[in-house]
């Protein structure tokens, strides 16, 4: 199975800062690799699917990047409504694996 | 508007079954692949199974294999889950959640989730 490894596993900013996580797999997934954004008590929401393509009503401050074994996900210009933890998911290869999460905190 | 609906949590004693359910609206349901993902209390979130467009091919986590079998109908807009062997470490929120057209395991619309406490 290809384990997905995230980091920071958390992290506080403030307004205005650029954030960014990132994601590496054990083994080469291509830009098979999506993130998702969950807020407390919500469900988990799609935020970029392959790699770097922005699913359809995420704000433009959000994006990814990465190919193989390495990737980004970057908050240009954080909001106060980012909070919450963020999850990177391999569909490379079943089981389609998530990183552990990487829990953002407003300062 | 895309809907998916979960049913069937409850409480279940180890080593019992339980099945889950979920009921799809709003797009070609045979279409698209789909996938359980859970969520243990104050835990991230653990994919559990997935399944083609037509049903032919499934695909499950480590933790589940041989467990865990998951199947759909697409002539009723369903997707189902039979959990046998039931542990502790089940316990968790599951999700039924739609794939992405070439991106089978990507999922861009979740439902609400469904309980399942597994304990004596």
């Amino acid at each position: 199975d290809i384990q997905m490894t995230q980091s920071p596993s958390s992290l506080a900013a403030s307004v205005g800062d650029r954030v960014t996580i990132t994601c590496r797999a054990s083994q080469s997934i291509s830009s098979y690799l999506n993130w998702y954004q969950q807020k407390p008590g919500k469900v988990p929401k799609i935020l970029i699917y392959a790699a770097s393509t922005l699913q359809s009503g995420v704000p433009s401050r959000f994006s990814g990047s990465g190919s193989g074994t390495h990737f980004t996900l970057t908050i240009t210009s954080l909001q106060p409504e980012d909070f919450g933890t963020y999850y990177c998911q391999q569909s490379y290869s079943a089981p389609w694996t998530f990183g552990q999460g990487t829990k953002v905190e407003i300062k | 508007e895309v809907q998916v609906l979960e049913s069937g949590g409850g409480l279940v004693q180890p080593g019992g079954s339980l099945r889950l359910s979920c009921a799809a609206s709003g797009f070609t349901f045979s279409d698209y692949a789909m996938s359980w993902v859970r969520q243990a209390p104050g835990k991230g979130l653990e994919w559990v199974s997935g399944i083609s467009p037509s049903g032919a091919s499934t695909y499950y986590g480590d933790s589940v294999k041989g467990r865990f079998t998951i199947s759909r109908d697409n002539s009723k807009n369903t997707l189902d889950v039979q959990m046998d062997s039931l542990k502790a470490d089940d316990t968790a929120v599951y999700y039924c959640a739609k794939g992405m057209t070439r991106h089978w395991g990507a999922a861009d619309y979740w439902g609400q989730g469904t309980l399942v406490t597994v304990s004596s």
